[in-house]
């Protein structure tokens, strides 16, 4: 079956543009994971969906970070006034439910910011 | 402040033999681990995981091992394949935590 798909799998953007991420689940994956990680870096933890409600946002960096699931599937990372630091690669993870549940991660999507 | 630690950022071993990963971690409140398997331009995969009531974890040639007094695990791989050569991550959460938390990873080489 498919797997969780990320797009684009490369964006580049100028400093101080606004970026949108998407993540598509695996179909029926009720629990929806985004990553962070930074060269020579493991996965950190972003944000947690269950279902269409962000249950755990503690790990967005600041307020220019924002992610959405309207339905229960697909998400958007939304990155604001993007910053030469926000540059790495974002993993996007689905799950049958939290803890206990294997993750299954997508491929990511690098971005880069110049 | 780093709570999972792979102290060590690369191993090679030959093919045939065992390779042993480390992972250490400070939270107390961790209670199950996971590995990952990471190719390049790919996502991680997961690999094998162990929960706190346990102290093995066995899967083929992978085994996990938990010392929580030394809030330490490692992972091993028995017998190494040229397969196996990726990046490997550990990771950890605690009991009805949304959060994983990751280690910094360990590039494995298995030698032909």
């Amino acid at each position: 079956g498919a797997g969780v798909s990320q797009t684009p799998s490369n964006k580049v953007t100028e400093k101080g543009k606004y970026v949108e991420l998407r993540c598509d689940p695996i179909s029926g994956h009720t629990a929806l994971y985004w990553y962070r990680q930074s060269l020579g870096q493991g996965p950190e933890f972003l944000i947690y969906f269950q279902g269409t409600g962000a249950a755990d946002d503690s790990g967005l960096p600041n307020d220019r970070f924002f992610a959405v699931r309207p339905e229960g599937s697909v998400s958007t990372l939304k990155i604001q006034r993007t910053e030469r630091g926000d540059s790495a690669v974002y993993l996007c993870a689905s799950s049958l439910g939290g803890q206990g549940y294997e993750q299954y991660f997508g491929p990511g999507t690098r971005l880069t910011v110049t | 402040d780093q709570q999972v630690k792979q102290n060590s950022p690369s191993l090679s071993v030959q093919e045939g033999r065992i390779s042993i990963l480390n992972c250490d971690y400070t939270n107390s409140m961790f209670d199950y681990f996971l590995w990952y398997k990471k190719y390049p331009a790919e996502g991680p995969t997961f690999l094998i995981s162990i929960s706190s009531i346990k102290d093995k974890n066995e899967d083929g040639r992978f085994t996990v091992f938990l010392n929580k007094s030394a809030k330490h695990l490692s992972l091993h791989i028995v017998p190494s394949q040229p397969g196996d050569s990726a990046v490997y991550f550990c990771a950890a959460s605690s009991l009805g935590g949304n959060q994983f938390y990751f280690g910094t990873g360990t590039s494995l080489t298995v030698i032909p």
